[in-house]
């Protein structure tokens, strides 16, 4: 079975503050995905990596970055925290193409910044 | 613009099958249908996809409309722990695409 895990599932953060949410897959997988969920709005897409050390913007890349220097380890990183990204962040990864495509989700990081 | 069309919730007796609809009208000839579902405060678990032919595993099965503009995901025998948010999505072929997840149906499962 596919494993993603998250480094955390509960995280409260001051405004300000730097906050790094990782997450790790077991399957080999080139393709991660970082998105945050918030009542409403669905998942956006924050960020994406098709492969180690490569990073592209995903619909609301502004307040975040990535990292990933690792293939099973994609990084989120908060520069400074603000009130506006209290929110359940999710992360995925999928494989190339045919049934590896399909993504598969952690367990999800739900964030609160005061 | 939304892809996929789906009823806002739906309730189902434990023990008898959950059919629950998805019109995906606009779809074109390289997209999927996938279904995934999304316990409270847990991410996405997948279910099943498929491209044109009825799918079926070991979660659930997918029937697909020969002219492609529906689908329909059944749980044979649903259950307390099926109760959850079902996202019917449309997406094309490659890894690196992202999902767009719709608001999905709230399936509540009762006694």
């Amino acid at each position: 079975d596919v494993k993603v895990t998250q480094s955390s599932r509960y995280l409260v953060k001051r405004t300000g503050e730097k906050v790094f949410l990782e997450c790790v897959q077991d399957m080999d997988h080139e393709n991660m995905f970082w998105y945050r969920q918030d009542p409403g709005l669905g998942l956006r897409l924050i960020y994406f990596s098709y492969d180690v050390k490569m990073k592209e913007k995903g619909d609301i890349p502004e307040g975040y970055s990535v990292s990933r220097e690792k293939k099973e380890r994609f990084s989120l990183i908060l520069e400074s925290a603000s009130t506006n990204q209290t929110s359940m962040y999710l992360c995925a990864s999928a494989g190339l193409a045919g049934f590896q495509e399909t993504q598969y989700f952690g367990p999800g990081t739900r964030l609160l910044v005061l | 613009d939304a892809k996929t069309t789906q009823p806002t919730s739906m309730d189902c007796a434990e023990g008898r099958a959950a059919n629950l609809p998805c019109n995906h009208s606009t779809i074109s000839g390289n997209e999927y249908v996938y279904w995934y579902r999304q316990i409270h405060s847990q991410g996405p678990q997948y279910i099943i996809h498929g491209l044109k032919n009825n799918e079926t595993n070991e979660m659930a099965s997918l029937i697909i409309t020969e002219d492609r503009k529906s689908s329909t995901l059944i749980l044979p025998h649903a259950t307390l722990r099926d109760t959850a948010v079902y996202y019917c999505i449309v997406r094309e072929t490659g890894g690196g695409n992202k999902l767009t997840f719709g608001t999905g149906t709230q399936l509540k499962v009762e006694l």
